[in-house]
């Protein structure tokens, strides 16, 4: 089993929709979780980064984050076309003994159309 | 957000050459670098730490003496594929830790094209 489950998708969705792309892992140690979206051929780009559970909002996007049901989600309000990407969530455990290294998710391609 | 500078972003080089990659963290210090080799449709598989001042440190599977990695100062790490084949073509990313911010910020990658 995975460390971290991500469901690769494709999924697409009509301008304007919420999109929800979640990812789920087994280590209960990661203490910190992030999103990263990424376009064909370029590397990955930081969207959201939050620290133990929670939500946090920035702009069209909002992480949630629980750790009790090791579930993390992200959502997408008013989604565009220019949204159209793949999406990786990452998670890493405190410095300590754990280093810095993020374990990733496959990635969920999203496509959002006209 | 942090700015990490990855050169060249495209190279195509014959079988048997080598070619060096250079990562560069332009706003922050970063003691330590990773780099990571993605294939089409699948998600990143990091290759290994770079520590600045250090030996880097490879995972499992990762040929050290393939794919040389020199993390010289706090600003940059450069991966260097020795004896390059067709089959080490990919895309290559590196990353840059920030621990400032704690965040690790990504380079725009670098495919490589081995004939």
């Amino acid at each position: 089993q995975k460390e971290v489950e991500q469901d690769p998708g494709p999924l697409s969705v009509p301008e304007g929709a919420i999109v929800s792309l979640n990812c789920t892992y087994s280590n209960s140690a990661f203490q910190y979780f992030m999103w990263y979206r990424q376009y064909s051929r370029k590397g990955p780009e930081l969207l959201m980064y939050t620290y133990s559970s929670g939500n946090k909002e920035d702009g069209r996007f909002t992480a949630q984050v629980d750790k009790s049901s090791k579930y993390i989600s992200l959502f997408i309000r008013d989604s565009q076309p220019s949204d159209s990407a793949t999406y990786l969530c990452a998670m890493r455990r405190v410095l300590t003994g754990g280093g810095n290294k993020l374990t990733f998710g496959t990635g969920t391609q999203l496509k959002v159309e006209l | 957000g942090a700015v990490v500078s990855q050169h060249p972003s495209w190279v195509i080089c014959k079988s048997g050459t080598s070619v060096k990659i250079e990562c560069r963290s332009l706003d922050f210090q970063a003691t330590t670098m990773f780099w990571y080799r993605q294939f089409p449709k699948q998600s990143l598989m990091l290759m290994a730490t770079s520590n600045e001042g250090s030996k880097a440190t490879y995972e499992q599977g990762v040929e050290k003496d393939k794919f040389l990695i020199n993390h010289a100062s706090l600003t940059l790490s450069t991966l260097t594929v020795t004896s390059a084949h067709p089959e080490d073509s990919s895309f290559y990313i590196c990353s840059a830790f920030s621990g400032g911010k704690n965040i690790q910020y990504f380079g725009a990658g670098t495919r490589l094209s081995v004939l």
